[in-house]
């Protein structure tokens, strides 16, 4: 079963920065919050992920509640081209034996000219 | 920058038929992954490989599915007989040195079963 919870959709304007929020209240201390986006009918395409801090890379910035039981994927300037799919998933740093990654549905992110 | 590449991107077969999709993973990534993807639904695991061998598998997995690494730069995955129910997308991907690395995908493969 799902450990996340996302919006099903959302809409930004090109420019602006869209958020995306996830909430996780069950997660382990031991696991990661990753982000991938799915463009149409592509492969899943990674994006950032973190354990507690907060991360910034050139495609987006991963902002995770001291609590860690939420977290918000910031895309700063969305473009059209970021219209997608964007699945928050947790994850084990350790080898359980759980290596799979547990996709749910995700946000269905829509940029708006 | 090294990617996760799959062929062929679209394939058609004949229910009952054999097909293998064929996957070659990011060089120096030592863990390969399956997923499937129904039209419409989830993205759904079905296997992890690792140093030879399954190191774990869904329940979607069945006899009729198998993964190997025939050489140093192919992954792939058969299926035996196709059910219409096959049809799907199929990604491949890989992670560097443990299970919990960061997977990258591939573009997928599109099997149509008719």
């Amino acid at each position: 079963d799902a450990k996340t919870t996302q919006p099903p959709s959302m809409d930004c304007a090109e420019g602006r920065a869209a958020n995306l929020p996830c909430n996780h209240s069950t997660i382990s201390g031991n696991e990661y919050v990753y982000w991938y986006r799915q463009i149409h009918s592509q492969g899943p395409q990674y994006i950032i992920h973190g354990l507690k801090n907060n991360e910034t890379n050139e495609m987006a910035s991963l902002i995770i509640t001291e609590d860690r039981k939420s977290s918000t994927l910031i895309l700063p300037h969305a473009t059209l081209r970021d219209t997608a799919v964007y699945y928050c998933i947790v994850r084990a740093t350790y080898q359980t034996g759980a290596n799979n990654l547990f996709f749910g549905t995700g946000t269905r992110l829509t940029v708006i000219p | 920058e090294p990617e996760v590449t799959q062929t062929p991107s679209h394939q058609v077969t004949q229910m009952g038929q054999e097909v293998i999709l064929r996957c070659v993973p990011i060089s120096n990534h030592l863990y390969f992954y399956w997923y499937r993807q129904i039209l419409g639904q989830k993205v759904e695991f079905l296997v992890s490989f690792y140093n030879n061998e399954i190191s774990e598998k869904s329940e979607i997995f069945d006899d009729q599915f198998s993964v190997e690494r025939p050489d140093g730069s192919n992954f792939t995955l058969k299926i035996r007989s196709t059910k219409l129910e096959d049809s799907a997308m199929y990604f491949c991907a890989s992670s560097k040195s443990t299970s919990t690395d960061t997977q990258y995908f591939g573009p997928g493969t599109r099997l149509t079963v008719l």
